[in-house]
């Protein structure tokens, strides 16, 4: 029992590039989660599902885009990414409202 | 809208010396959870308060949640080294249904020296 992985750990992209972070959890969790968290800011919420094929709108969503297409797997994608996104990003997975989540090890992202 | 404060940002406190740290809503919680992070790693939850007064204990840390519902603390009695961390406090989202979604306070970051 894995709990939830991220992929990859590190990343270091430049402007305008793009990439996907992979979150997979396997717990069976109808909740999926996107963070980032910055220095002195605490966890920012990016976008959230409550199930397959289900995405919204979290506290931060702009630059960010994802995909639930699969009920273990959250995928977080940067089309063109920007220096201000330079952050860690915690994918996190709960059985439902008012439960505890449960966070992956995280990624580190750097954007040039 | 709805915002969760923590204080103090950082302590800094010798080993055996105890710790607290604040977390006030902008809104009444129906509930609240606590976190911890240990240096280059994941949160990870600690407990969670429902009730308004609540106190649960878990072996050196007592955690209260307040008779309003809008306040908590948390507090370390005798720390160790291996409390370092931050620690973050999380309530529900205010408005309609939260679907889980939390709002973290800042945390506080604890340094322990030996």
């Amino acid at each position: 029992n894995a709990g939830v992985t991220q992929t990859p750990k590190f990343r270091v992209l430049k402007t305008g590039q793009s990439m996907t972070l992979l979150c997979a959890q396997d717990m069976n969790h109808e909740y999926m989660y996107w963070y980032r968290q910055d220095p002195g800011m605490g966890l920012r919420l990016i976008h959230y599902s409550v199930g397959e094929g289900t995405t919204a709108k979290g506290e931060v969503p702009d630059g960010y885009n994802v995909s639930r297409l699969k009920k273990q797997n959250f995928l977080l994608g940067l089309e063109s990414a920007a220096p201000s996104q330079t952050s860690v990003y915690f994918c996190a997975s709960s059985y439902g409202q008012s439960r505890e989540q449960f966070f992956g090890p995280g990624t580190r992202l750097t954007v040039l | 809208g709805q915002q969760v404060m923590q204080i103090p940002q950082y302590q800094h406190v010798q080993e055996g010396e105890d710790f607290t740290t604040y977390c006030n809503s902008s809104t009444t919680l129906s509930n609240i959870q606590w976190y911890k992070q240990r240096p280059g790693g994941h949160p990870v939850f600690l407990i969670q308060l429902v009730k308004s007064g609540e106190v649960k204990k878990q072996k050196r840390l007592t955690f209260q949640f307040g008779e309003a519902k809008k306040n908590s603390s948390l507090h370390i009695t005798a720390t160790q080294t291996t409390d370092v961390g931050t620690y973050f406090c999380a309530g529900p989202y205010a408005g309609g249904t939260s679907y889980g979604k939390l709002t973290f306070g800042q945390g506080t970051i604890l340094t322990v020296h030996p």
